[in-house]
């Protein structure tokens, strides 16, 4: 079946400018992951939703940073006001319940100019 | 101090030998313990999960977890070229609830020499 997708694959802006990132999960899958991967390092964590909740929130590193999942499928990452630190390879992950295999999709690879 | 350890290398091993990577973990409340297959440019994979002490073997990967030297390895028998990527070592922190957040460390690049 189909895995979980990310777009854009490549996104390129300037300091100052709003961006969003679109997740599509595992049909199904009822638990979804956003994850930020710098250069060089893991993966780091940034939030999980349960359905259409964010139930932990906790990794995002300020409040430019925000996700949603209206209707507990699709999720976007919003960063306002980017800068150029927020340039990494964004990883957004699904799962059949929370307690299950996390599968990746692609990434979105964010440059900041 | 990192919550997950993990030699960056470069560990480079001929083929067919035996590649031994390794992870350290500072949570000693930590449950669940992943490694991921990363190959350059692409998104992690999950290769071997292991959840209690000992040995979990899976094909050519055996993945073994000692809780009490907090301590998580992979060895990867019969090295192939195609091996050749950075492997991330995962493991959730220790939670009341069900949240399965992973923790990564920076990877271990693993080269398979021809």
């Amino acid at each position: 079946g189909a895995g979980v997708s990310q777009t854009p694959s490549n996104k390129v802006t300037e300091k100052g400018k709003y961006v969003e990132l679109r997740c599509d999960p595992i049909s199904g899958h009822t638990a979804l992951y956003w994850y930020r991967q710098s250069l060089g390092q893991g993966p780091e964590f940034l939030i999980y939703f349960q359905g259409t909740g964010a139930a932990d929130d906790s990794g995002l590193p300020n409040d430019r940073f925000f996700a949603v999942r209206p209707e507990g499928s699709v999720s976007t990452l919003k960063i306002q006001r980017t800068e150029r630190g927020d340039s990494a390879v964004y990883l957004c992950a699904s799962s059949l319940e929370v307690t299950d295999t996390q599968y990746f999709g692609p990434g979105t690879r964010l440059t900041v100019l | 101090q990192k919550e997950v350890e993990q030699n960056s290398g470069p560990l480079s091993v001929p083929e067919g030998a035996i590649a031994s990577l390794n992870c350290t973990y500072s949570d000693r409340g930590s449950q669940s313990f992943f490694w991921y297959r990363q190959y350059s440019g692409k998104s992690p994979e999950l290769i071997m999960s292991i959840y209690s002490n000992g040995d979990k073997e899976d094909g050519r990967f055996t993945a073994q977890l000692n809780k009490a030297s907090q301590y998580v390895s992979l060895l990867i028998r019969d090295s192939q070229p195609s091996d050749s990527a950075t492997y991330l070592c995962a493991v959730t922190p220790f939670s009341s609830g069900s949240a399965r957040q992973l923790t990564f460390g920076s990877g271990t690049q693993l080269t398979v020499l021809p």
